[in-house]
């Protein structure tokens, strides 16, 4: 049972290349989230999906879009990343909307 | 205003001793309440939630609610040096809001 898993663990990217982050749960939860941390900053929410086929914006959308491809996997796509989206990006997921959320490993990301 | 407040810290509690940590928040319909804890290079880890107002004990740790106040706390009773980690509050009212988190040293 491995939880949350996201794809890939480290990257670099150079400003204006795109990438898509990866997150898939094997819990059978219905609510998945991408959030970003970054030093002083906090967790901060980017995008979520209460259940399969639907996803809203959390406190800092741009520059990100979103897939829920199925009920296990979420994606975070950028489309021309900039050096403003260098962080530390977490999926997560919970059973339900607003209850206990589980995380993956977090992807490190550099854009230069 | 942020909508969830913690005290950054450092805390610093020697072993045996109890730690305690503080959050406020401002949205006053949130509904439920959460402890992760996160050690250095990690993910957050869920250590407690909590929805109603009153005490939630688990093991060593016990989560503290009080919606008229809008404050929530996490006890820490015999914190053991692996506790030192930092501590983040997540609420959820429309959404999830994580604090900036408060970081605990455990001295032996």
């Amino acid at each position: 049972n491995a939880g949350v898993t996201q794809t890939p663990k480290f990257q670099v990217l150079k400003t204006g290349q795109s990438m898509t982050l990866q997150c898939a749960q094997d819990m059978n939860h219905n609510s998945m989230y991408w959030y970003r941390q970054d030093p002083g900053m906090g967790l901060r929410l980017i995008y979520y999906s209460a259940s399969e086929g639907t996803t809203d914006k959390g406190e800092v959308p741009n520059g990100y879009n979103v897939s829920r491809l199925n009920k296990r996997e979420f994606s975070l796509r950028l489309e021309s990343a900039a050096p403003s989206q260098t962080s530390v990006y977490f999926c997560a997921s919970s059973e339900f909307i607003g209850q206990e959320a589980f995380f993956g490993q977090g992807t490190r990301l550099t854009v230069v | 205003q942020k909508e969830v407040e913690q005290n950054s810290g450092p805390l610093s509690v020697p072993e045996g001793a109890i730690a305690s940590l503080n959050c406020t928040y401002s949205d006053r319909v949130s509904q439920s309440f959460f402890w992760y804890r996160q050690y250095s290079g990690k993910s957050p880890e869920l250590i407690m939630s909590i929805y109603s107002n009153g005490d939630k004990e688990d093991g060593r740790f016990t989560a503290q609610l009080n919606k008229a106040s809008q404050y929530v706390s996490l006890l820490i009773r015999d914190s053991q040096p692996s506790d030192s980690a930092t501590y983040l509050c997540a609420v959820f009212g429309n959404q999830f809001y994580f604090g900036t988190g408060t970081s605990l040293t455990v001295i032996p």
